[in-house]
């Protein structure tokens, strides 16, 4: 049984990091085909991209956040983690994990973490 | 970046009607390897995303078979046949062939 779920600081000051980790089961990052992706969405609006990280550990960034990312991955305890720099009021969003399977060439998020909420305000 | 254009933004329909949901991509979403990455994704209230429909029309597990995804190139149509209460929520494709990865903006099936 494939699970995922999110953790992080709920509330944060603008300029500070925000820390995610993503905690696993069911499946391994270590996995040939299997990766891991964050997504968040702000409250009301829609689902943006943020990073994947995959088994050998490639990765891949969405450069709207400027170089704020760093995805990373710890296999032996099943965690994935994101890193965003200089976070502000618009960092402010439900941050989900999923993870993104490869199949036969075929590629899907086939299961997502329940999101944490994450606010950023002085 | 790619950009996907759902329309509807949003669409009031009857139990049991069909409804139809256009993406539209600004480049073709065909990947030189001859597959196209483009999803559809069903987000119910209050709930995450929920994968439906890979590669334009392949159903997921478990998704019934009154969802179907068509199209090729920069078009592609979600068609829910019979739609059922548990098909409202916000639907939104979804596209990997080309770097960064985007969704579209979002189609949301209410009742009428």
């Amino acid at each position: 049984q494939v699970t995922l779920k999110e953790s992080g600081p709920g509330i944060l000051q603008p300029s500070q990091t925000l820390s995610l980790t993503c905690s696993f089961s069911g499946f391994s990052l270590s996995t040939s085909g299997i990766c891991v992706s964050w997504i968040r969405q702000p409250s009301g609006k829609g689902l943006e991209w943020l990073a994947t990280i995959c088994w050998e550990d490639s990765k891949g960034y969405n450069p709207s956040l400027k170089n704020r990312l760093t995805i990373s991955k710890d296999t032996s305890n099943n965690q994935a983690f994101l890193k965003i720099t200089s976070v502000d009021t618009a960092d402010t969003a439900i941050y989900y994990c999923a993870r993104r399977g490869g199949y036969n060439y075929y590629w899907y998020f086939d299961f997502w973490g329940p999101g944490t909420m994450v606010t950023v305000s002085s | 970046d790619v950009v996907l254009t759902q329309t509807p933004v949003s669409l009031s329909v009857t139990l049991g009607d069909q409804a139809s949901i256009s993406c539209r991509s600004s480049q073709s979403l065909e990947y030189s390897d001859g597959y196209t990455y483009l999803e559809w994704y069903l987000q119910k209230p209050g709930q995450s995303p929920q994968l439906l429909i890979y590669e334009v029309s392949n159903r997921f597990s478990g998704v019934p078979d009154r969802f179907i995804g068509s199209g090729s190139g920069t078009d592609f149509t979600l068609k829910i046949s019979r739609v059922e209460p548990e098909d409202l929520g916000v639907y939104y494709c979804f596209q990997a062939t080309h770097d960064p990865w985007t969704f579209g903006g979002g189609t949301k099936l209410e009742l009428k």
